[in-house]
């Protein structure tokens, strides 16, 4: 039962392009998404959020948008870099954070 | 500044064997979790612990069993390894105070095979 997905598992873009990545999530009682990065041998680590009660999120190079009806959430980075090239997990929390789940995950290359 | 501490980082067993992966973190926070990532699967949670003294099953806990020590450490027992157990297992921590999101703290990870 997956609640949170990540259709693309694989994206490649050239440096300075757009890089946007989709999940999809079917649990309507979610309120609140994250996005996390990792890199090879490293654990994942927090990299921008977004509440229900928004639509979109900025951080620098990094801005998440939140459709509700749609149930989709993208991240977009403005402009991709090499040192971008992680894989990509959205999350979302259940109640307290006991049970927050987790897409499959996109892996982004970005190329010089 | 250590974050959150897992030991061993890489781990071989055959079957049946059993072992024990440790985690630890330094920032006081009072939630902390164990999770396993398969590939084409995310990350699933196996066991968490809400507070020092507490704790529960995840989506994936058969074959595991924890301990919350105390409120620095909490571990991850395999009882008799399996095949399918093989994994990365990530141990994460976070704030998680009552009715608010907080995001999660990871560690590096365990890379443990089962033969």
């Amino acid at each position: 039962d997956q609640q949170v997905k990540q259709n693309s598992p694989s994206l490649s873009v050239q440096e300075g392009r757009i890089s946007i990545l989709n999940c999809d999530y079917t649990n309507s009682m979610f309120d609140y998404f994250l996005w996390y990065k990792k890199y090879p041998a490293e654990g994942p680590t927090f990299l921008i959020s977004i509440s229900s009660i928004k639509d979109k999120n900025e951080d620098g190079r990094f801005t998440v948008f939140l459709n509700k009806s749609a149930k989709h959430l993208s991240l977009h980075i403005v402009p991709s870099q090499p040192g971008d090239s992680a894989v990509y997990f959205c999350a979302a929390p259940g109640y307290n954070n006991n049970d927050m789940r987790f897409g499959a995950g996109t892996r982004l290359t970005v190329k010089p | 500044n250590a974050g959150v501490t897992q030991t061993p980082k890489f781990q071989v067993l055959k079957t049946g064997q059993s072992m024990t992966l440790q985690c630890a973190q330094d920032m006081n926070h009072n939630s902390m979790y164990w999770y396993r990532q398969d590939p084409g699967m995310g990350l699933r949670l196996i066991y968490y612990s809400a507070s020092e003294g507490t704790t529960d099953k995840g989506e994936v806990p058969n074959g595991y069993n924890v301990s919350r020590l105390n409120k620095r450490e909490f571990s991850l027992r395999l009882e008799s390894a399996a095949p399918s157990q093989t994994s990365v297992y990530f141990c994460a921590s976070s704030e998680a105070r009552w009715g608010t999101n907080e995001k999660l703290f990871f560690g590096s990870g365990t890379q443990l095979s089962v033969l």
